[in-house]
């Protein structure tokens, strides 16, 4: 059984840069696409973007200018760095692993998701 | 951007009714759009994929239908623990979006 655990500090403060990483269990990394979306308090969720396990990376446009997701296969790990904080960005982040199954016209789903993680921005 | 709206923010049942949640998208999608449900301070599971396909392990109780703008997730017989808010998301093109949810209440 595959599972996601997201890992990282929990206040961050206005101006800097939150930084997860997310540990895949249970399963390889490789061959799938690896997901963040977040989540502020009491709203809807936010698709941030995807990276593959070969390095290509998808970013929300809402986000690209301050988003980068990277993986490392060795540690079956992708991570997060969001920039140019805001108290708008307080959230819980999810990892996910993206289903490809575009090649059976089923497009692309969020199959297993980590438990999130609370990341406060605030002095 | 595709906008997603799921026109009903909450809803009350009982259980054992059968219930309907809408989702419309602002342009075609085909059937490219998924449902997910998420309980308090858990993380959203996939429910239902590709508009109609149960995701492994789900409940028979919960189906999916609907194609180009207009999509319907429905339980057929309301349980206890199907009070939650359903999600649903395109995957049509990036950027992936979410409508803003429905809350299931019970009545």
């Amino acid at each position: 059984q595959v599972q996601l655990q997201e890992s990282g500090p929990g206040l961050v403060r206005p101006s800097e840069t939150l930084s997860l990483t997310c540990n895949v269990s249970g399963g390889s990394i490789s061959t799938y696409y690896w997901s963040w979306i977040r989540q502020p308090p009491g709203k809807g969720l936010e698709w941030i973007g995807y990276i593959y396990y070969s390095g290509s990376t998808n970013y929300n446009p809402s986000l690209k200018s301050r988003v980068t997701i990277s993986v490392d296969t060795s540690k079956n790990q992708f991570s997060l760095n969001l920039s140019s904080l805001t108290a708008a960005d307080t959230a819980v982040y999810y990892c996910a692993r993206v289903e490809d199954s575009s090649a059976y016209y089923y497009g692309y789903y969020f199959d297993y998701w980590g438990q999130g993680a609370l990341v406060t921005v605030s002095s | 951007d595709i906008q997603m709206t799921q026109s009903t923010s909450s809803l009350s049942a009982s259980v054992g009714d059968r219930v309907t949640i809408t989702c419309r998208a602002s342009q075609s999608i085909s059937t490219y759009l998924n449902w997910y449900q998420q309980k308090p301070g858990k993380a959203p599971k996939l429910l239902i994929y590709a508009a109609s396909n149960l995701q492994s392990g789900v409940p028979s109780r919960f189906s999916g239908s609907g194609s180009g703008t207009d999509f319907t997730l429905t339980i057929s017989s309301l349980q206890p623990e199907d009070f939650a808010v359903y999600y649903c998301q395109q995957s049509y093109n990036t950027p992936y979006t979410f409508g803003q949810g429905t809350k299931l209440e019970i009545k």
